[in-house]
């Protein structure tokens, strides 16, 4: 696609719940990145991918986060019982390579709300 | 460990007036540095970066930044600002420029602009 390209848009999720969000990064980009940004903040780095190796996941805030990228491609981030702390836009973006800096581009964001 | 501080949450200037936002950072090495924008309900455009390349920086929409390694800034100016930079505006900073180029971002800055 010409995009980033990230579904849901907008989740709400009752507490407890597990949710998956998708990413679908621009053809081709090599690296993947998921990121979380909680009202009124920037964005904070939660994991990263090159192809299908999941290279940095540092920013995990719990082991009720958790994300793949099992073909190099599509990603998806999945929350496991959730809480009403994991309310945030999560954001995908992707980049050409693994080389050199590279321009990052981000997708519009999945918007969750924990009830 | 690299951070990245905004001053304020809001600056509102007046339609054709100068633009300043401001950055400064904290950095172990020579930083990579970026502003992005994000308008509402849209994702994280990349208005410019520096790369250690030329210290002033000039990028779209008539956006430029100077990295002052004295003063560890990276401002962001538009001489003219247009009522349709409203928007939200982040500074960031990476250390790698290699596979893991992950970025670390301030809180954002809100800009209006008045007619």
């Amino acid at each position: 696609g010409a995009g980033v390209s990230q579904s849901p848009r907008y989740k709400v999720a009752k507490r407890g719940q597990d949710v998956a969000l998708r990413c679908d990064p621009i053809s081709g980009h090599v690296s993947l990145f998921w990121y979380q940004q909680a009202l009124g903040q920037g964005p904070e780095f939660l994991t990263y991918f090159q192809n299908e190796a999941q290279l940095d996941k540092s920013g995990l805030p719990s082991d009720r986060f958790f994300a793949e990228r099992p073909e190099g491609s599509v990603s998806t981030l999945k929350i496991q019982r959730t809480q009403q702390e994991d309310s945030a836009v999560y954001l995908c973006a992707s980049s050409l390579s693994g080389q050199g800096l590279n321009t990052i581009y981000f997708g519009e964001g999945s918007w969750l709300t924990v009830v | 460990a690299q951070s990245v501080t905004q001053l304020g949450s809001h600056v509102s200037v007046s339609e054709g007036a100068l633009v300043l936002l401001r950055c400064n950072y904290s950095s172990s090495v020579p930083p990579y540095l970026f502003w992005y924008v994000q308008y509402p309900n849209q994702g994280l455009q990349l208005l410019l970066k520096y790369t250690s390349a030329a210290t002033l920086v000039k990028g779209i929409n008539g956006f430029e930044a100077e990295f002052k390694k004295s003063e560890t800034s990276f401002h962001l100016t538009k001489p003219s600002a247009h009522m349709s930079d409203a928007a939200e505006y982040f500074c960031a900073v990476s250390e790698a420029a290699g596979a893991n180029s992950k970025l670390t971002f301030g809180k954002g800055i809100t800009l209006s602009v008045r007619p």
